[in-house]
């Protein structure tokens, strides 16, 4: 069984330009959520999908955005991006969205804002 | 709102010892509650997870974890290390209403020295 895909791997941008990064969940799995890991901040949450729809949100500026396909694969965007944008963002899929089911990562997109 | 706290940034071991790293959390609600590792340039993988039952919980690569209630605490235990065991350790919680967001620790590097 295929895991969680992420692409791309790597990524460099300029400040102010936008980026969307894709996320392919294991198969059968319909809830998708999204982290961003710096250094200093740690793992933190963005936000989850399930079925097409936001179940829930992170403290995250309006400029990180996201969505659901009707085959789960989610994408993430990340508009007008500051050199703070510079981070490992993980895909994380789930088959429910229950606390107590467990969360497959992917290997994330190292994205570098210069 | 919860909050995780990994004690130890950092904890050197030999290889062959006994290792011991230290979580506690702080909810209002019930929780679940994981230990994810995390190798150099790769996602996070589950170790192992509480999420009700026998308080000791045990994982892959013969690490466990002892849920402790009243003190609030899942310390993650292994009693001889590799040193393919040398990598980042996070302790993760969701909270017990529903809601898939996992709130982490800050991490502790292992570090296993021959």
């Amino acid at each position: 069984k295929a895991g969680v895909t992420q692409t791309p791997r790597y990524l460099i941008k300029t400040r102010g330009q936008q980026v969307t990064l894709s996320c392919s969940p294991i198969s059968g799995h319909r809830s998708v959520s999204w982290y961003q890991q710096t250094p200093g901040q740690g793992l933190q949450f963005l936000f989850e999908y399930f079925s097409e729809t936001q179940r829930n949100k992170g403290n995250f500026p309006g400029r990180f955005s996201g969505r659901q396909f009707s085959n789960s694969r989610s994408e993430m965007n990340v508009s007008t991006l500051e050199l703070g944008d510079s981070a490992l963002y993980l895909c994380a899929s789930s088959i429910g969205t229950g606390g107590n089911t467990e969360a497959f990562f992917g290997q994330g997109t190292r994205l570098t804002v210069v | 709102a919860q909050s995780v706290t990994q004690l130890d940034s950092q904890v050197p071991v030999f290889e062959e010892a006994p290792v011991e790293l230290r979580c506690n959390y702080s909810s209002s609600v019930s929780v679940y509650l994981f230990w994810y590792v995390q190798y150099p340039n790769q996602g996070l993988q589950l170790l192992l997870k509480y999420l009700s039952g026998s308080t000791l919980v045990k994982g892959i690569n013969g690490f466990e974890a002892e849920f402790n209630k009243s003190q609030t605490s899942f310390h993650l235990r292994k009693p001889s290390v590799h040193i393919s065991d040398t990598a980042e350790y996070f302790c993760a919680v969701s909270d017990g209403a529903g809601r898939r967001a996992l709130t982490f620790g800050s991490g502790t590097r292992l570090q296993v020295q021959p």
